[in-house]
């Protein structure tokens, strides 16, 4: 059982330049999130899937879009890379509300 | 929305030494609240979590309390040993409510803890 994989563990963007981060489950979760983690700030959501094609936006959305065509998979894109986007990101699935959250690896993203 | 404060930043104890790491949070609709380990270069992974009609946990050397009067819970960790070092994270969700919000977590900003041998 692989859990939760997330693509690539490392990437660095040029400012202005695009990109897709990815994100895959093999537990049949509903449930799937993307958080950003910055030092001293904790990990923050960013959107999150309650399902195939049902998706919305956490705390920090700006910059970000994603889109949930099937259980597995759940891409978080960056449209115009910045560097205030310079940072962890984690992906995580759930079987319901209120259960323990499975993380992924992360990736280290830098905006130069 | 929900703020979750958590204290210390960071934590130095003795190897056999208690640890206790202490979240509050604003929001009365919260009622489940987890705590997360994140080992160096890892994903955070859930080590306990309580519900709001429960006031103490325990797992072998892990307790965490809840006061929802004072909403504020609380980590211990006895018998520390060093491969307790890691970042702690708490989290409050509120499970409740007529929209399906998912399992939109209000993560604290961690604890580094350190156990020295």
């Amino acid at each position: 059982n692989a859990g939760v994989t997330q693509t690539p563990k490392f990437q660095v963007l040029k400012t202005g330049q695009s990109m897709t981060l990815q994100c895959a489950q093999d537990m049949n979760h509903e449930y799937m999130s993307w958080y950003r983690q910055d030092p001293g700030m904790g990990l923050r959501l960013i959107h999150y899937s309650v399902g195939a094609g049902i998706t919305d936006q956490g705390e920090v959305p700006n910059g970000y879009n994603v889109s949930r065509s099937t259980t597995e998979d759940f891409p978080l894109r960056l449209l115009s890379a910045a560097p205030s986007q310079t940072s962890v990101y984690f992906c995580a699935s759930s079987y319901k509300r209120g259960t323990e959250a499975f993380f992924g690896q992360g990736t280290r993203l830098t905006v130069v | 929305g929900e703020n979750v404060e958590q204290h210390p930043s960071t934590l130095s104890v003795q190897e056999g030494d208690s640890a206790v790491i202490k979240c509050t949070y604003s929001d009365s609709a919260s009622n489940y609240f987890p705590w997360y380990k994140q080992e160096l270069g890892k994903g955070p992974q859930l080590i306990i979590d309580i519900r709001s009609n429960v006031g103490e946990k325990k797992d072998q050397r892990i307790a965490v309390t809840l006061n929802k009067t004072a909403k504020h819970f609380s980590l211990h960790i006895t018998e520390t040993q060093p491969e307790d070092s890691a970042v702690y994270f708490c989290a409050a969700l509120a499970l409740h409510g007529a929209r399906d919000t998912g399992n939109q977590f209000y993560f604290g900003t961690g604890t580094s803890l350190t156990v020295i041998p």
